[in-house]
């Protein structure tokens, strides 16, 4: 059973901290995603990895950035996070050749007061 | 531009009537479309896939290329079906997806 885990189910930050988002997949994933998610926009791709040390900007990179050290694990950073970043942030994976089919993280609920 | 537009934000429905969710999409090659759903604090799950054409939890849906649709239906919603169900679309070429904005199922008793 695909097991993709977040590092926190619910987290409030300041303006202008520095925020680490993790995501660790336990089923050997090539494929690696981060979006958010918020109401009346679905869910919207921000940066996504298809191996390790590789990254690829989605469709909002602004303000993120992210790392991929290991294959199981994919990073999200907020460099100085702001009040507009506070979401649902969503982590997901997929096997290469198996790509149809997205294994989500439960979610982390991010405040930025 | 790849996009995937679900016109209701909220459907209510009765248990036993027949529920259409209506997805439709932009994309100028052949693409993948699945309908993903989220019921109450669970994750986020594949639902179906246009291209098994399967019946899964008595949903089925089909790929209208000439009308670029891809309806889902369940001729007689449970109060378990209540969640809320996301269309999403991936390209010929690429590993990522698109999804809709996400329509809310209610399904009154």
């Amino acid at each position: 059973d695909v097991k993709v885990t977040q590092s926190s189910r619910y987290l409030v930050k300041r303006t202008g901290e520095k925020v680490f988002l993790e995501c660790v997949q336990d089923m050997d994933h090539e494929n690696m995603f981060w979006y958010r998610q918020d109401p009346g926009l679905g869910l919207r791709l921000i940066y996504f990895s298809y191996d390790v040390k590789m990254k690829e900007k989605g469709d909002i990179p602004e303000g993120y950035s992210v790392s991929r050290e290991k294959k199981e694990r994919f990073s999200l950073i907020l460099e100085s996070a702001s009040t507009n970043q506070t979401s649902m942030y969503l982590c997901a994976s997929t096997d290469r050749g198996n790509s149809y089919e997205q294994y989500f993280g439960p979610g982390t609920r991010l405040t930025v007061t | 531009a790849q996009r995937v537009t679900q016109p209701e934000k909220l459907l209510s429905v009765f248990k036993g009537a027949p529920v259409e969710l209506k997805c439709n999409y932009s994309y100028s090659g052949s693409p993948e479309l699945f309908w993903y759903v989220q019921y109450s604090r669970q994750r986020l799950q594949l639902l179906l896939r246009h291209i098994s054409r399967e019946s899964i939890k008595g949903f089925t849906a089909d790929l209208n290329k000439g009308e670029t649709s891809f309806h889902l239906k369940k001729p007689f919603a449970q109060e378990e079906d209540s969640a809320m169900y996301y269309c999403a679309l991936r390209g010929n070429y690429g590993q990522n997806f698109v999804f809709g904005p996400g329509t809310r199922l209610s399904v009154l008793p």
